[in-house]
């Protein structure tokens, strides 16, 4: 039984441009949630997709968005990307609602903005 | 605003007992509690999860006061290889999920 799957585990790209990372959720499970992780830092919730809509958003600007497809896989978009944004992109998928389920996270994407 | 802390760190020895307490204020009566695990470059790792009383697996037990305001992790017997950052997260209202800042646990022979 495959865990949470992260896609690329590594990427590098300018300031500037638009990147994609994928994720698919442990089996049996419908919600994915992504977070990113600063170096040195905690992770930081970004958003949540149940049913393909965006249920949560934590505080990130619009560069960031997401999308979750009918097999509950899910994609986390990031526009117009700053240096800031490097940092380490978590997947973390569970079933809906959380609460009493265990949530798993993938090993994440690490991205590098120059 | 509902928040999670934790120590930033600690230090301990091989064969110890480590406990890391985590205050969580306006928990509420059905929000959950769990650790995770993460060492460098890597996703956390689910350790243990409680909602009230004490809960034990075959790596750590977590005890939750009558109150519900804090939790305590606690690692038997650690070894240098339980070297790492420890995350408690508060699922509040069954899917806000908030962490804490973290505690690096450094573990020495």
């Amino acid at each position: 039984d495959a865990g949470v799957t992260q896609s690329p585990t590594h990427l590098i790209k300018t300031r500037g441009q638009q990147v994609t990372l994928r994720c698919s959720p442990k089996s049996g499970h419908d919600t994915v949630s992504w977070y990113q992780q600063a170096l040195g830092q905690g992770p930081q919730f970004i958003f949540q997709y149940y049913e393909e809509e965006e249920r949560q958003r934590g505080n990130f600007p619009d560069r960031f968005s997401g999308h979750q497809f009918p097999n509950y896989s899910s994609e986390l978009n990031v526009n117009a990307l700053l240096l800031g944004d490097s940092a380490l992109y978590l997947c973390a998928s569970s079933s809906y609602p959380q609460g009493g389920n265990t949530i798993y996270f993938g090993e994440g994407s690490w991205l590098t903005v120059v | 605003l509902a928040k999670t802390t934790q120590p930033i760190s600690m230090d301990s020895y091989e064969g110890q007992e480590v406990n890391i307490t985590c205050s969580h204020n306006n928990i509420a009566t059905n929000d959950y509690i769990t650790w995770y695990q993460q060492f460098p470059s890597q996703g956390p790792r689910f350790i243990i999860q409680g909602y009230k009383t004490k809960v034990t697996n075959e790596v750590a037990s977590l005890f939750i006061p009558a109150d519900r305001k804090s939790s305590t992790l606690s690692l038997p017997r650690v070894s240098l290889s339980d070297t790492a950052v420890y995350y408690c997260l508060v699922l509040y209202n069954n899917n806000d999920m908030r962490f804490g800042a973290g505690t690096r646990l450094t573990v020495k022979p």
